[in-house]
């Protein structure tokens, strides 16, 4: 089981950016996915989830500006993020959950909004 | 919101000694606690859940302990790959779950 990002970059504020997730050893569509992000030297925070059938949340923090989502012929996880702010500046991990807990990572994939 | 907080905030441990780090749950989260290791530049691993359960690959020396809302995670005999930030988070009420905000166990 692999989770490998990529997407990441440097984007100015009110820019857009999607990050990839590509999934190794088991079928996106069929497990809970959630995304995290930790700003530099801080806590884990939960951005999004998305379930095996299809249901998705955002966290508050990003509501109505950041999108998860798969493709299942890549088996490939998303999260689409639009109206980027200095405050969403952090390191983002894909994870998978099994049954409550993150059993897989991603390895990360640095986002840095500056002008 | 369930609020889990860690402590100490750092811990300061000699190679060899046990460690023992603490998390305290605002609310009730049954036995649905994890604990997870993050060395810098990595992305967290996943070492208990339910509590008490090692994760697969997980050395026997990690052991995790409490239910309801008083949680323990003990190290015997530290090695030095242990040094780590280690975070707490209850799925009894997901989403949104809830992390600890870390306790950083460094070499004394």
């Amino acid at each position: 089981v692999q989770l490998v990002e990529s997407g990441g970059g440097l984007v100015q504020p009110g820019g857009s950016l999607r990050l990839s997730c590509e999934a190794f050893g088991f079928t996106v569509s069929n497990s809970y996915m959630t995304w995290f992000r930790q700003a530099p030297g801080k806590g884990l925070e939960w951005v999004a989830v998305i379930y095996s059938g299809g249901s998705r949340f955002p966290a508050d923090s990003v509501k109505g500006r950041f999108t998860i989502s798969r493709d299942t012929s890549k088996n490939t996880l998303y999260l689409q993020m639009n109206s980027l702010r200095p405050e969403d500046t952090a390191i983002y991990f894909c994870a998978r959950e099994l049954m409550g807990p993150f059993d897989s990572w991603g390895q990360g994939a640095l986002v840095t909004v500056s002008s | 919101e369930i609020v889990m907080t860690q402590s100490p905030v750092t811990l300061s441990v000699s190679p060899g000694e046990r460690a023992t780090l603490s998390c305290r749950a605002s609310h009730y989260v049954s036995s649905n606690l994890a604990w997870y290791q993050q060395k810098p530049g990595q992305a967290p691993r996943l070492l208990i859940f339910g509590a008490s359960t090692r994760a697969t690959g997980i050395p026997d020396r990690f052991s995790g302990s409490g239910s309801g809302t008083e949680f323990t995670l003990t190290i015997a005999s530290l090695q030095t790959e242990d040094f780590a930030v280690y975070y707490c988070q209850q799925y009894n009420n997901w989403p949104p779950g809830s992390f600890g905000q870390g306790t950083k166990l460094e070499i004394k």
